[in-house]
């Protein structure tokens, strides 16, 4: 069965600087995709960034990428140069390969970004 | 293009009572999704759609808990008896599997059950 653990309930930094959130999976299948989300505080999520287990190079979108450490099942998010903005709750899910598998969610890091 | 939208936007009912969840999707996207999310919790999948089928409903309290999606497009979610610990936002979520399953969210319903 799949399962997403985020241990870090909540991080606070300061504006322009960089922050890595965890985020650490279990899966018995070789093929696997893992998503960051983020919530606003007006509850909107939005979709931000994906890694696909078969890609060696970790992705890159805008200020956000990804530490994509496939022998830890791990796959961390690392947002560059944060902005006030950027203050929300971020969320890791994986769906596994099958295509009858639906986006579990790990249970969400709060950030808050100061200035 | 226009969003996942969901109605109501909030809810508040006393124990016992239901409640319908109305969702829906981005055109074309055949996949829908339901999410409980408590306070301070992750999403929680509850039953999700590919097209008018139900894949996955293991999550779903059957007892209380309903949900159809007859033309494969839009979806109503039931609470047939609602308990307190019901009270939690419910997502409706929907993607198309031709472009990978990234996931598209709607607003929510805010449900309080007192």
């Amino acid at each position: 069965a799949q399962k997403v653990t985020q241990t870090q309930t909540s991080i606070s930094v300061v504006e322009k600087t960089t922050v890595t959130m965890d985020c650490v999976y279990e899966t018995r299948d070789s093929s696997y995709f893992l998503f960051w989300y983020k919530q606003t505080a007006s509850g909107e999520i939005v979709f931000l960034i994906r890694q696909d287990s078969y890609k060696k190079e970790n992705a890159t979108v805008g200020h956000y990428s990804l530490n994509f450490q496939k022998p830890k099942s791990s796959i961390g998010l690392i947002i560059t140069a944060t902005q006030i903005e950027d203050s929300a709750v971020y969320f890791c899910a994986m769906r596994e390969g099958n295509n009858n598998n639906a986006p579990r969610f790990g249970a969400g890091t709060k950030l808050s970004v100061k200035p | 293009e226009a969003g996942v939208t969901q109605s109501p936007r909030y809810a508040v009912l006393q124990e016992g009572q239901a409640v319908s969840f109305w969702c829906d999707p981005i055109s074309g996207h055949d996949t829908l999704y339901w999410y409980q999310q408590p306070r301070d919790q992750g999403p929680q999948l509850l039953v999700y759609f590919r097209d008018e089928a139900v894949i996955d409903n293991s999550q779903l309290p059957s007892d209380r808990f309903s949900a159809v999606r007859p033309k494969g497009t839009n979806s109503t979610l039931k609470i047939q008896s609602a308990k307190q610990g019901d009270t939690a936002t419910y997502l409706c979520a929907s993607s198309f599997l031709g472009r990978q399953d990234t996931q598209y969210f709607g607003p929510g319903t805010r449900l309080l059950v007192l």
